[in-house]
């Protein structure tokens, strides 16, 4: 079976563009979750939906951060303007009512 | 939120050795997970605890749901090359939450093995 998918596995842009990660959820599975990985800050969780709907976006960052489930395969994280602040690897994870299988992560870099 | 303590945060050590590693968290947790990260991947979860006392075993890793339910413990016994990467002990974001919903992390350990 395949796992979680997220794209683009790397991405490097300059400060002010727009970025958008995606992320196909394990088949089945009911909740996403968006995490950023950093040296400073570890693991931490952005935003999740479950069924698709929102349900706790308290660990945005900012305004500049917007993330979207349009349907039950399908997740976005956009960050509009980018910063180099933002440099870090977005993991999306799914889960159906239990333990989160987390994809590879995309590895952004700002300039 | 919860806060998670681990440690130590890096390990060198020599391929059969055994290894220990812990995580304590400033309040009670219902449940407690361990992963491992590998480099340019994300974290795969290695083993779930959800009952104080629990003692679960996968392979050559055994984890324990400590009893004050403050704490847990990972250990790999006879580790190999392929044990390196970075350990996460993860728990419940919010006191007397589950694993479904949000978690917290701890800071990892960073485990080195020499052939």
């Amino acid at each position: 079976d395949a796992g979680v998918i997220q794209s683009p596995r790397h991405e490097v842009t300059e400060m002010g563009q727009e970025v958008t990660l995606r992320c196909k959820p394990i088949s089945g599975h009911n909740s996403l979750f968006w995490y950023r990985q950093t040296m400073m800050r570890g693991l931490e969780l952005l935003i999740y939906f479950n069924n698709n709907v929102p349900i706790d976006d308290s660990g945005m960052p900012e305004d500049r951060f917007s993330a979207k489930m349009p349907n039950a395969s399908f997740s976005t994280l956009k960050i509009q303007p980018s910063e180099p602040r933002d440099s870090a690897v977005y993991f999306c994870a799914s889960s159906r009512g239990g333990p989160k299988f987390f994809g590879p992560g995309t590895r952004l870099t700002v300039l | 939120g919860q806060q998670l303590n681990q440690s130590p945060q890096s390990m060198f050590i020599q391929e059969g050795e055994d290894v220990s590693m812990n995580c304590t968290s400033s309040s009670i947790f219902n449940t407690w997970l361990w992963y491992k990260q590998e480099p340019g991947e994300g974290p795969v979860l290695l083993i779930a605890l959800y009952k104080a006392g629990e003692l679960t075993s996968n392979g050559r890793l055994t984890a324990q749901f400590g009893i004050t339910r403050k704490d847990s413990f990972l250990n790999i016994s006879a580790s190999i090359p392929s044990d390196v990467g970075i350990y996460f002990c993860a728990g419940p974001a919010n006191a007397g939450g589950t694993s479904y919903g949000k978690l917290t992390f701890g800071q990892g350990t960073i485990l080195t093995v020499h052939p």
